[in-house]
């Protein structure tokens, strides 16, 4: 039970390129989540999806895009990257919706990029 | 809307000594909170959570937090630090009302000297 994979681990990239960060998922979890931590910010949501071909927008969207074509896969495309985008990116999931009391979030290991 | 405040951005202790890292939050209905804890170039595990039960939450490696309505607070608390609790933690709200939209604090270094 690999839980969260994410993939690459590290990544350089030029200002311009694009790339694809991988989040694989094998615990059936319906929502997952796209996040980016800064040095002293805490974590911010990129976009989420709660399910299969649904996705939306998080707190900081700008620059990024998503799909989810399956349960188990959530990737993130950078398509003109910028240094901006230097971070750190985590991918998480949950198991789905409540109405009361709280789903704990399982993180991946984390995608350190850097813009150059 | 949902806050959440880390009141110390680093908190040095010495082996053996107590730990208090300090979180408020704001929020307009009844929250759910969570500590997060982050070890170096890992990713975030929860180290305990609220959901409105009981108000002192008991978490992984001795470490608890107290729910405190009336003074918005979240701390959290290990009465004796251990070398491998230096990490980086984060207390995360959210609001109970149908999808998680988790609001994470900006951390909390802590740092074990012998």
């Amino acid at each position: 039970n690999a839980g969260v994979t994410q993939t690459p681990k590290f990544r350089i990239l030029k200002i311009g390129q694009s790339m694809t960060l991988q989040c694989t998922q094998d615990m059936n979890h319906n929502y997952m989540y796209w996040y980016r931590q800064d040095p002293g910010m805490g974590l911010k949501l990129i976009y989420y999806s709660v399910g299969a071909g649904i996705t939306d927008k998080g707190e900081v969207p700008n620059g990024y895009n998503v799909s989810r074509s399956t349960t188990e896969d959530f990737p993130l495309r950078l398509e003109l990257a910028a240094p901006s985008q230097t971070s750190v990116y985590f991918c998480a999931t949950q198991p789905g919706q409540v109405l009361s009391g709280a789903n704990v979030l399982t993180f991946g290991a984390g995608s350190r990029l850097t813009v150059l | 809307a949902q806050s959440v405040t880390q009141l110390d951005s680093h908190v040095s202790v010495s082996e053996g000594t107590p730990v208090l890292l300090r979180c408020n939050y704001s929020s307009s209905y009844s929250p759910s909170l969570f500590w997060y804890v982050q070890h170096p170039n890992k990713g975030l595990q929860l180290l305990l959570k609220y959901t409105s039960a009981a108000t002192l939450v008991k978490g992984i490696n001795g470490f608890e937090a107290e729910f405190k309505k009336s003074e918005t607070s979240f701390h959290l608390t290990k009465p004796s630090a251990h070398m491998s609790d230096a990490a980086e933690y984060f207390c995360v709200v959210s609001e109970a009302t149908g999808f998680q939209k988790l609001v994470f604090g900006t951390g909390t270094r802590l740092l074990v000297s012998p």
